[in-house]
């Protein structure tokens, strides 16, 4: 059974960091890609970034893009998220999710997600 | 970027009925789209892949159809559980792309 699990969300002040971790199991981790999406409170969904199966690839949304940086360990079956120079707009739960062996398709599947409040 | 756009944004059905929701892209993307479906507090959840693909124990009574620019998930007759929101996202280009939902409540 895939399972996903997020860790990390929390409260930040504008201007800082934080790192959103993704326990990943049931799979293959290192043959599939992976990606973030967020959601902000009572809106839609937005994809935020996304990680090829090797790690060598990789995507980001213009909104995050220089700011945010999505890598993955193979080692410790966990793909993770770092968060620099937050913005009140980042806020939101982070899904997790896993696509299909190549990137940029469709996310498969989600993990319950990691709330991020930035707020001075 | 391409703009998808989902229709109505609220739809009130009784159960038993069908539901038809409509998403349009601002530009072709083949059939590089999926359908997902958000209950309250929960992550959301795949069910069609490829614009008509069922994703894996998707009951029948769900299905998509459409290509290019214009798509439709249909809901034959609904269920107490279907009353969510639903979601279409492609991934023709990047960036990935969703468009804004539709909130299916009961009538």
């Amino acid at each position: 059974e895939v399972q996903l699990a997020e860790s990390g969300g929390g409260l930040v002040q504008p201007g800082g960091s934080l790192r959103l971790s993704c326990a990943a199991s049931g799979f293959t981790f290192s043959n599939y890609a992976m990606s973030w999406v967020r959601q902000s409170p009572g809106t839609g969904l937005e994809w935020v970034s996304s990680i090829s199966g090797s790690g060598a690839g990789t995507n980001y949304a213009d909104s995050v893009k220089g700011r945010f940086t999505i890598s993955r360990d193979h080692s410790e079956n966990s793909l993770y998220l770092q968060m620099n120079r937050l913005r009140v707009e980042d806020t939101a739960v982070y899904y997790c999710t896993k696509e299909l062996a190549m990137t940029g398709t469709y996310f498969e599947y989600w993990g319950q997600g990691t709330l991020v409040t930035v707020s001075s | 970027e391409i703009l998808m756009t989902q229709s109505p944004a609220t739809l009130s059905v009784s159960p038993g009925e069908r539901a038809t929701l409509s998403c349009r892209a601002s530009q072709s993307v083949s059939s590089n789209l999926a359908w997902y479906q958000q209950k309250g507090g929960q992550a959301p959840r795949l069910l069609m892949y490829g614009a008509s693909t069922r994703a894996t124990g998707l009951p029948a009574r769900f299905s998509g159809s459409g290509s290019g620019t214009e798509f439709t998930l249909t809901i034959s007759s609904l269920q107490s559980e279907d009353f969510a929101v639903y979601y279409c996202q492609q991934y023709h280009n990047w960036p990935l792309t969703f468009g804004g939902g539709t909130k299916v409540e009961i009538k």
